[in-house]
């Protein structure tokens, strides 16, 4: 099956530093990726679509200057928070989208686990 | 109203027993339907997919969608403790980002 990583699996950092996330594809290519933000016991909110090489979409509601999302080549995106507060504190998952041509799947990343003191 | 209603649970049920698992959703332009299996702290895995109406089975795993009544469902059989997870169903109509249910978590008792 299609399999995707996250770097790191859990990080701490200190209120107005800056984290930086990694989502790979290991076995395929996607050109698109998202972003998502799980709160405890919740469903997963979207937060962003990653497109290779072009800009990301946001929901609405998301700061765009606050989580730089960048997806430079066909297996990697990347998510910055930048200038951390306790309260995005999250579970941040990542996918990629398999584009098979009928059925288009999404494989999500084992997540990552932020805490921002 | 949601666009994808699942009821959170907690299911309980003993080893051995078959599971329901559903979701409703008001959107009559979603074709294809996913469920998810997401453990403790970890990331969703893809269990199954479907595109439109009727059954798919995958070991102990059936997917089922009825469009008419845009309801879908995913029965487990023979559970098992290690089935024990929170099931997220999700849909969208094409290339378009998924929706998700809130999920459903499953306690199977040895």
């Amino acid at each position: 099956g299609a399999v995707v990583s996250q770097h790191p699996s859990r990080v701490i950092c200190k209120s107005g530093t800056s984290v930086k996330i990694e989502c790979r594809s290991l076995d395929f290519q996607a050109t698109t990726m998202f972003w998502y933000r799980q709160f405890p016991k919740k469903s997963l909110m979207l937060m962003a679509t990653s497109n290779e090489g072009s800009k990301a979409t946001y929901e609405q509601g998301v700061e765009k200057d606050k989580f730089l999302i960048n997806h430079a080549s066909l297996t990697l995106s990347t998510l910055t928070v930048t200038s951390a507060h306790p309260e995005d504190s999250s579970f941040y998952i990542c996918s990629a989208r398999l584009e098979t041509g009928v059925m288009n799947e999404q494989y999500f990343g084992p997540g990552t686990r932020l805490t921002v003191t | 109203q949601k666009e994808v209603e699942q009821d959170p649970g907690p299911l309980s049920v003993p080893e051995g027993a078959i599971v329901s698992l559903n979701c409703t959703y008001s959107n009559s332009a979603f074709q294809y339907f996913m469920w998810y299996r997401q453990y403790s702290r970890k990331g969703p895995e893809l269990l199954m997919y479907t595109y439109s109406s009727g059954n798919k089975e995958d070991g102990r795993f059936t997917a089922q969608v009825d469009k008419s009544s845009k309801y879908i469902s995913l029965f487990i059989r023979d559970s098992q403790p290690s089935d024990s997870a929170t099931y997220l169903c999700a849909m969208n109509t094409g290339f378009q980002k998924l929706v998700f249910g809130t999920g459903t978590r499953l306690l199977v008792s040895p």
